[in-house]
């Protein structure tokens, strides 16, 4: 079956340690992206990715980071230069980031819990 | 900057028809999707509008108004599955990639 793959579903990270979430997607799309949701907000754009070895990013890419090194892998490090990553993260990719009518699909999310 | 508005909790009655607003500001403006979204669960697509107008699919509606920033969802023949978190979402042209913004979210509690 197509679609977005994410683990781990739940993680717990201890202070100061990195952790690195992974995305995979057998869509064949071109762009990827790493949301954040807290309780009672909307989704916040972490970093996007329109073509392997680029990345941009978003609104909230601080104490984060990514790589692509693959078209169907994007995943997501948080480091402990992240000061409250309790959140639910959400994957999602697209057939590209270029023209509009594009939708975006999503995986099923990974909670990470600072311990 | 962007600026989406909706508001953060709605009620209504199984089988009755609910409306979820959103309003905008923005430039550069290229698209309205909605998503809905169960509780610990990733969004799923509903709808996506570009032009002014009513876009129908089954019991979900969806409308935009491109001159007053404004957009609505309409939900008929509510059922209790459909309490749920429901998101606009604004997608706009920026330096030759279309990102779309989500709202916070509308939370929508259906009761018998």
């Amino acid at each position: 079956d197509g679609g977005i793959t994410q683990s781990p579903k739940y993680l717990f990270r201890k202070e100061g340690q990195n952790v690195t979430l992974s995305c995979e997607q057998n869509l064949n799309h071109d762009a990827m992206y790493w949301y954040r949701q807290d309780p009672g907000q909307g989704l916040r754009l972490i970093y996007y990715s329109q073509i392997v070895n680029d990345f941009q990013k978003g609104d909230i890419a601080e104490g984060y980071s990514v790589s692509r090194e693959k078209k169907e892998s994007f995943p997501l490090t948080v480091t402990s230069a992240q000061k409250n990553p309790t959140a639910f993260y959400l994957c999602a990719s697209s057939e590209g980031t270029d023209y509009s009518g594009n939708t975006i699909y999503f995986g099923e999310g990974s909670w990470l819990t600072v311990v | 900057g962007q600026n989406i508005d909706q508001p953060t909790e709605m009620t209504a009655t199984e089988g009755a028809i609910v409306q979820i607003n959103c309003t905008y500001q923005t430039s550069g403006f290229n698209g309205l999707f909605w998503y809905q979204q169960h509780a610990g669960e990733a969004p799923t697509f509903l709808s996506y509008n570009v032009l002014d107008g009513l876009e129908e699919k089954g019991r979900f509606s969806s409308f935009l108004s491109r001159s007053k920033g404004y957009s609505y969802l309409l939900l008929k023949e509510l059922q209790m599955k459909d309490s749920a978190s429901y998101l606009c979402a604004v997608r706009t042209a920026s330096g030759g990639s279309y990102i779309p913004t989500f709202g916070r979210g509308t939370s929508l509690i259906v009761h018998p």
